[in-house]
């Protein structure tokens, strides 16, 4: 696709349960970045991958938060046991290279509310 | 450890006047410096980035940026404001000097332009 995809695009659900957000990068970025947004905040980092490996997940807040992207490209961040502090819109990006300078392209993110 | 201050929650101005939104960083090494926006309900976009050489950095939409590094800043500037660039502004760096590429964000500065 001509951008990054991101679904669903909005998901409710209850406390405890388990999620599941996908994000499908532009075609040929090998990088892969995800943050969550809270209202009214910036960006949080949460993971990054160059290529299949997670290069920096220094960001996720706990172990029920897990992230993969085990063919290079699709990744599936994974959140068990889902609270109520865990709503907010989940975002994707990708960029051409791994280095430092290049720019991010971002999803239009994945809106989470836990109830 | 890399981290962005965006010192105005909200910045009005009239339009056809010019615009400054404000950006200070904190890195130990050389800085990557970038600038998004926000439109409501959409992901973030890229407008422009320093990575070195001229201070003075131009991008999408007519908005450009100056790099001072003894300021450690990198403020947002239009000479003439539109209705249209109210949004959300986000400064963003990386650190040449930390291991990863992590990007890091600033609060976000809403721009609303009067008519």
């Amino acid at each position: 696709g001509a951008g990054v995809s991101q679904t669903p695009s909005n998901k409710v659900t209850e406390k405890g349960k388990y999620v599941e957000l996908r994000c499908d990068p532009i075609s040929g970025h090998t990088a892969l970045y995800w943050y969550r947004q809270s209202l009214g905040q910036g960006p949080e980092f949460l993971i990054y991958f160059q290529g299949t490996g997670a290069a920096d997940d220094s960001g996720l807040p706990n172990d029920r938060f897990f992230a993969d992207r085990p063919e290079g490209s699709v990744s599936t961040l994974k959140i068990q046991r889902t609270e109520r502090g865990d709503s907010a819109v989940y975002l994707c990006a990708s960029s051409k290279a791994g280095g430092p300078t290049g720019e991010l392209f971002f999803g239009e993110g994945s809106r989470l509310t836990v109830l | 450890a890399q981290s962005v201050a965006q010192p105005e929650d909200q910045v009005n101005v009239a339009e056809g006047n010019p615009l400054t939104v404000k950006c200070t960083y904190s890195v130990s090494g050389n800085p990557y410096l970038f600038w998004y926006v926000q439109y409501p309900n959409r992901g973030l976009q890229f407008l422009l980035k320093y990575i070195t050489g001229d201070n003075l950095v131009k991008g999408s939409y007519g908005f450009e940026a100056e790099f001072n590094k003894s300021q450690t800043s990198f403020h947002l500037k239009k000479p003439s404001a539109l209705v249209s660039d109210s949004a959300l502004y986000f400064c963003a760096v990386r650190d040449s000097g930390a291991g990863s590429y992590q990007l890091t964000f600033g609060k976000g500065t809403k721009l609303s332009v009067i008519p």
